[in-house]
């Protein structure tokens, strides 16, 4: 599996767009990007994945770029129960491996 | 309603003693695993199973033993030969392997 490479930390305005970046520079054609998070003491919840289009649900939204390089997370208006780490995830058949992620704070 | 249930959601327990802990899903996933997350940390993979009456070990089997004898159930059970068991255990399952997890609310063991 592919590591993955974040920032250990954001912050970000409550109603505001949070946008997360992450870099998986050595994903392979059949690796998923997939994003969970965890808010504090809770088993961590899946948010969304994709391959190589870009992909939208009622949580967020991913932007894939063209070289499978980096992905961005968006959480289009942001409130206080966003804040959590948010992992990025490189997937293919093997094993979720997950990094320390991104430990993202929405402040009011 | 779905979902992953993990008890206890704390335990405590004595050096030297084996502890199991239980994890059960409704979600028909064919696909199980344990998680051991330390402060600060990210989850590290213990056992996964992908159908029943199989488990292949993870990254940190040492110490720790699972069975799968039925799709719904994938108890751990934390040894006395594990050095470092208190942690905060976390169980998921998928559809199966490299779809997404959805996890349970953990178990969080001291060890003293």
């Amino acid at each position: 599996d592919a590591k993955t490479t974040q920032p250990t930390s954001m912050d970000c305005a409550e109603g505001r767009a949070a946008n997360l970046p992450c870099n998986h520079s050595t994903i392979s054609g059949n690796e998923y990007v997939y994003w969970y998070r965890q808010i504090h003491s809770q088993g961590p919840q899946y948010i969304i994945h994709g391959l190589k289009n870009n992909e939208t649900n009622e949580m967020a939204s991913l932007i894939i770029t063209e070289d499978r390089k980096s992905s961005t997370l968006i959480l289009p208006h942001a409130t206080l129960r966003d804040t959590a780490v948010y992992y990025c995830i490189a997937q293919g058949a093997q094993k979720l491996v997950f990094g320390q992620g991104t430990r993202l704070t929405i402040n009011p | 309603d779905g979902g992953i249930t993990q008890s206890p959601k704390y335990l405590f327990r004595k050096e030297g003693q084996n502890v199991t802990l239980s994890c059960e899903q409704n979600l028909n996933h064919d696909a199980m695993y344990w998680y051991r997350q330390d402060p600060g940390q990210g989850l590290r993979l213990i056992y996964y199973s992908q159908i029943v009456n199989d488990f292949q070990k993870g990254d940190i089997a040492e110490g720790y033993s699972v069975s799968r004898e039925k799709k719904e159930s994938f108890p751990l059970t934390v040894t006395s030969a594990q050095k470092n068991p208190t942690a905060f255990y976390l169980c998921a399952s998928s559809r199966d392997r490299g779809y997404e997890q959805y996890f349970g609310p953990g178990t969080r063991l001291t060890v003293t």
